[in-house]
């Protein structure tokens, strides 16, 4: 059974470090994973997906990486902004075909402090 | 573009009533999903749906949920008889559907939080 765990469960930072949260996953047979930011309150954003070929997606200061073999994920967050407060959820994808449940996380509570 | 749109935004109900949470997807995506977030849990899927069909419903619960899509209008996720227990918020998310790649990617609406007195 496939399970994501993302560590550290909550993170306060000054404004302006480069942070990294971490995403693992039990299975490695998956088919992508999403990486979405969740405001209070709020719907999940999608910001980056990785096919399970690739190794990594950059968006503006955003970078995620794959490990598959060693069923790892990294958010890489440059620059870090009070704006970037939130938290921040990965969910793989199992299969292709028309298994598209998502597995997800618990999440890490970002603050970024002015 | 409109993205996902979810109504309501939150729905209060009384034990035993009905919940009617409404989902239309982003303009030209023909594939729906639906997840719930309990307080302090997790997102758990619950079904995947096309235009009239159900794909995927592996994580609805077997009694007093369905979900539709219908070939005109929203997808609906029906609560029967709700319980306090049901109280989370429901997310709906669409894709395009075909294509691969970041055809699969799901976008999801802001939810509607159900509470249930």
């Amino acid at each position: 059974k496939q399970e994501v765990t993302q560590i550290p469960a909550a993170l306060s930072v000054p404004e302006g470090e480069n942070l990294v949260l971490n995403c693992s996953f039990t299975d490695s047979a998956i088919y992508n994973l999403q990486w979405f930011r969740q405001d209070p309150g709020k719907g999940l954003t999608s910001l980056l997906l990785i096919q399970s070929s690739q190794r990594e997606q950059t968006s503006g200061r955003l970078n995620a990486s794959l490990d598959k073999s060693s069923g790892r994920s990294t958010l890489y967050i440059a620059a870090s902004q009070p704006g970037d407060s939130a938290t921040y959820l990965c969910a793989v994808r199992l299969n292709a075909g028309n298994n598209r449940k998502l597995i997800w996380g618990l999440g890490t509570s970002l603050a970024v402090n002015p | 573009n409109a993205g996902v749109m979810q109504n309501p935004r939150h729905l209060v109900r009384r034990r035993g009533q009905e919940a009617r949470l409404r989902c239309s997807p982003v303009k030209g995506h023909s594939h729906v999903y639906w997840y719930r977030q309990l307080p302090e849990e997790g997102l758990k899927f619950m079904v995947y749906l096309q235009k009239e069909n159900i794909i995927d419903e592996s994580g609805m619960p077997k009694e007093r949920f369905s979900a539709e899509f219908p070939k005109e209008g929203p997808s609906i996720l029906r609560i029967q008889q709700v319980v306090r227990g049901d109280s989370a918020a429901y997310f709906c998310a669409s894709s395009p559907g075909t294509g691969g790649g970041r055809y699969d990617e799901q976008f999801f609406g802001p939810g509607t939080r159900l509470t249930v007195l």
